[in-house]
């Protein structure tokens, strides 16, 4: 079946780029997408990368995708406090790929 | 625009009773999803409406576990006989079409006592 695997947790300064990992395993997957989740907030888009896509670049943002590997990685440059949050990386699965499997999500602290 | 939202915010039953979570979508999304995140993971799927038919519902757990989307629009979720199991972060999402970008909305917090 699925599996949407992440590190549990991350920890940069402010100021600092971070990159947050991800492996899945459903290679017919066609959209990857990364996820924000503030405490007691809801999941919020950041960002997605088409399956045919070897990298996406979104302001501060930056999505690479290795196919071959089924690796998924999100840069966030110079990382502020706001940014801290558990980011999910989430795999289109089903019939019409609209299915979204999660990762178990990677908790980043930024300290000041 | 309006986004995803979702009522109640909080509900606290008792095991055995029966519970509706509710979810509005944003104005002209065809498509409606539910899942549930228990406490330190991610969400897991649950059912996927495409108008008012349920397009998949692999990921409903158990026949305890039903919803509803008469009109195409608005959705109800609905638990019977609630165990503590059942207490999550119940989250809906909902598209323009099927295989669009999912929006979510905040979540009903469920506990079961």
């Amino acid at each position: 079946g699925e599996d949407v695997e992440q590190s549990l947790f991350l920890s940069v300064r402010e100021g600092d780029s971070s990159v947050i990992n991800c492996t899945y395993t459903d290679s017919s997957s066609t959209y990857l997408y990364w996820y924000k989740q503030e405490p007691g907030a809801g999941l919020q888009l950041l960002t997605y990368i088409f399956s045919n896509m070897d990298m996406k670049q979104d302001q501060r943002l930056t999505v690479l995708l290795n196919k071959k590997d089924k690796h998924l990685s999100l840069r966030i440059a110079d990382t502020q406090t706001g940014d801290s949050a558990i980011y999910f990386c989430a795999e289109g699965t089903g019939n019409a790929g609209n299915m979204l499997t999660f990762g178990g999500g990677t908790r980043l602290m930024v300290k000041p | 625009g309006a986004g995803v939202s979702q009522t109640p915010s909080n509900k606290v039953t008792e095991k055995g009773k029966y519970v509706e979570l509710r979810c509005d979508p944003i104005s002209g999304h065809t498509a409606l999803y539910w899942y549930r995140q228990s406490l330190g993971q991610g969400p897991e799927f649950l059912i996927y409406f495409q108008g008012t038919g349920a397009a998949d519902d692999s990921g409903l757990p158990n026949d305890r576990f039903f919803a509803v989307r008469p009109e195409g629009s608005v959705s109800t979720l609905k638990i019977q006989r609630t165990e503590r199991g059942d207490s999550a972060v119940y989250l809906c999402a909902s598209s323009l079409i099927g295989t669009d970008t999912q929006y979510f909305g905040p979540g009903t917090r469920l506990t079961v006592l």
